[in-house]
């Protein structure tokens, strides 16, 4: 089975400040790691995803996420942060193979302030 | 190309009374997969449909039921609501192929409230 741990439940920034979002997982069999975004009553949108390759990805506004095996961790950040970029944020696995299910972290809410 | 629409979006229910959702993908996606999102729980896996058979299920009582038309779009069923079941229901949809390197892309959800 696999878990995921988003260990900051709400992280309140700065506009312009940098910003880590942490998440970890724990898995018995390889995986694909997601990082999801949620805007107030919406549904998710993907933000980037790690198949294989390159242990770092970027979306195309700017956030980052690198894959780290050892430590089991696949931490969002982004340099410089917007007020728009207040949302709920989710980190989700599923297995290289079976059936393909999401299995979610629990979110961290970004809170940037002027 | 229309994303992955659900209808409604808001629903009010009472306990013991059943409820059906809808959920059509995104045009060539044949895998609809449904999702319960609640503040205490978060966010848990449901089912899962590909070419109108249910390939994954989620730990989720039998109250819950689903089915996929030819079309690809999908409903979900809940019977005897309970006051738990107050929930955001997501639906996500991919292409299905069988490589879990599909993204599933997320319709806006249908939020079901229980009195």
């Amino acid at each position: 089975a696999q878990s995921v741990t988003q260990l900051d439940s709400q992280v309140p920034v700065f506009e312009e400040a940098p910003v880590e979002l942490r998440c970890n997982y724990s898995s018995s069999v390889s995986v694909y790691l997601f990082w999801y975004v949620q805007y107030p009553n919406q549904g998710l949108q993907l933000l980037l995803k790690y198949l294989s390759g390159s242990t770092l990805v970027e979306s195309i506004n700017g956030f980052e996420a690198e894959f780290n095996k050892s430590q089991t961790s696949f931490h969002l950040r982004k340099p410089s942060v917007h007020i728009s970029d207040t949302a709920e944020y989710f980190c989700a696995v599923t297995r290289f193979s079976g059936f393909q299910k999401l299995v979610f972290g629990t979110g961290t809410r970004l809170l940037v302030s002027p | 190309k229309a994303g992955v629409t659900q209808t409604p979006r808001y629903l009010i229910k009472t306990r013991g009374q059943q409820v059906t959702l809808s959920c059509s993908p995104i045009s060539g996606h044949r895998s609809v997969s449904w999702y319960q999102q609640t503040p205490g729980q978060g966010l848990q896996f449901l089912f899962e449909y590909f070419s109108e058979t249910q390939r994954n299920k989620g730990n989720f009582p039998g109250r819950f039921s689903g089915r996929q038309f030819s079309n690809s779009r999908s409903e979900m069923n809940v019977s005897t609501l309970e006051l738990g079941d107050s929930a955001l229901y997501l639906c996500a949809s991919s292409l299905g192929g069988g490589a879990n390197t599909d993204t599933q892309y997320f319709g806006p959800g249908t939020r079901l409230t229980v009195l």
